[in-house]
This record gives structure tokens, C-alpha cells and sequence, in this order.
């Protein structure tokens, strides 16, 4: 069965720098999300998308922003990197309903 | 503050034994509780989920338990293996616009002893 698909896999930049994170949900699949998972935490709640349009904010820096597109991918946009931004992104989709997330392989971002 | 809190934070099982992660929660909006296992570098991924109409749910090795009026539930995973060793994490859901929002506990990590 195709899965959620993320790229880059790894990203290394330098502080204030921008990166830009793409994320493809499983066909068919209506939303999006975004976390950011810490080394040794639990994943973090970015924003997320439904039908291309913004359904819920979490602890998102305003130096990110993020778009879902009409083929329903969607892009994590980062800028003016920070050292404390360094972790794994993980983009997670789900059909509304049941609303099941599923995971993508996530992308390593480091910030040096 | 913690929504989910989850516990243990580390265990350690002979294999074949038992493997037990408890989670508790406050907010009764909550209404979709699913458990995610995580191998080092890889994405969640879902091992089991259940809705507070229902008090258990099995599949294969692993159990649900849910208790609605104490807000707890818990992941039993029988006859443990080396290769079950990862990262657990339960998460509460609750509708958020039009979508549903994931709170996560913080994590078990399971260790299965060969």
C-alpha cells in the first residue's frame, strides 16, 4: 500500500538559512500534518490542512509556514534557522473520516 | 502541562513476558486513542487504536485497555519480542476545526531482552 512520502530524507543547513519540506499523503487522503519531534520526545503538533485550507495551528514558530496545494501535498516552509530547529519533521495523513493519522519517514533537519 | 501522561518512561521485559504501558488523560473531549510504535530514525507508525465506546480491543499480540470513567487506557503487547523493542507512544485525539488533533504521551521506551 503507498504510504505518506517526505523529502529531503535529511537536510543540513546553516543558522538563518531557509528550508523548504515536502510532504505527499497516502492517495486519496484529504489532510495534512505537521510535527516536529525532538530527540527523545514525543512529536510536537505543528498545523495541519484540510482540503487545502488551514484546519489547526500548534506550537508552529512564525518563521515557518506551511500550504497545501491542489494535489493536496503540502510544504513546510522554514526560514531564518535556528540551531533549536534541528529535529525530525514528520508529515502524518489521514482521511476525514475515520481521521487515522499515518506517518511519514520524516525528514532530519540539521541546523549548524 | 502534560494532557497525556505516560508511563512507564522505560521498561525492560524478558522475552515472552508481558509488556504493559499505561496512559492517562484529563480532557473528556478525547474521543480516539491510538498507540504508535517507533523504531530509532523511522516514523510513527500505528499499532492499534480504539474509540471510548468500546472497553478492549486485540489485534494479534497486542491489547487495548480502556477505562472511560477512571481516563486511563493502557497497551498490553503478549509474548514480547526482541524485535517489538522501540519507542511506544499513546495520543489522545480530540476534534480541532476540521480535523482531528493528536496529543501524544511522552513515550515508553521497550527494551525486550532475547
Amino acid at each position: 500500500a503507498a504510504g505518506v512520502i517526505q523529502s529531503p530524507r535529511h537536510l543540513i543547513k546553516e543558522k538563518r538559512e531557509t528550508a523548504t519540506l515536502k510532504c505527499y499523503p497516502i492517495p486519496r487522503h484529504d489532510t495534512v500534518y505537521w510535527y516536529q519531534q525532538g530527540p527523545g520526545q514525543d512529536p510536537q503538533f505543528l498545523i495541519s490542512f484540510y482540503e487545502k485550507m488551514q484546519s489547526d495551528k500548534g506550537s508552529i514558530p512564525d518563521r515557518f509556514s506551511a500550504q497545501q496545494f491542489s494535489d493536496y501535498h503540502s510544504e513546510l516552509n522554514m526560514s531564518s534557522l535556528e540551531l533549536g530547529d534541528s529535529a525530525l519533521y514528520f508529515c502524518a495523513s489521514s482521511l476525514t473520516p475515520p481521521d487515522t493519522q499515518y506517518f511519514g519517514p520524516g525528514t532530519r533537519l540539521t541546523v549548524l | 502541562q502534560q494532557q497525556v501522561k505516560q508511563s512507564p518512561q522505560s521498561l525492560i521485559v524478558q522475552k515472552g513476558g508481558i509488556s504493559i504501558i499505561n496512559c492517562a488523560y484529563e480532557n473528556t473531549a478525547f474521543d480516539y486513542f491510538p498507540w504508535y510504535q517507533q523504531f530509532p530514525g523511522k516514523g510513527p507508525a500505528l499499532l492499534i487504536a480504539i474509540r471510548p465506546d468500546v472497553s478492549e480491543k486485540k489485534e494479534g499480540r497486542f491489547t487495548i485497555s480502556f477505562n472511560k470513567s477512571a481516563k486511563q487506557f493502557s497497551l498490553h503487547i503478549m509474548d514480547s519480542q526482541p524485535g517489538d523493542s522501540a519507542t511506544y507512544f499513546c495520543a489522545a485525539s480530540k476534534r480541532a476545526g476540521g480535523t482531528y488533533k493528536y496529543i501524544f504521551g511522552t513515550g515508553t521506551r521497550l527494551k525486550v531482552l532475547a
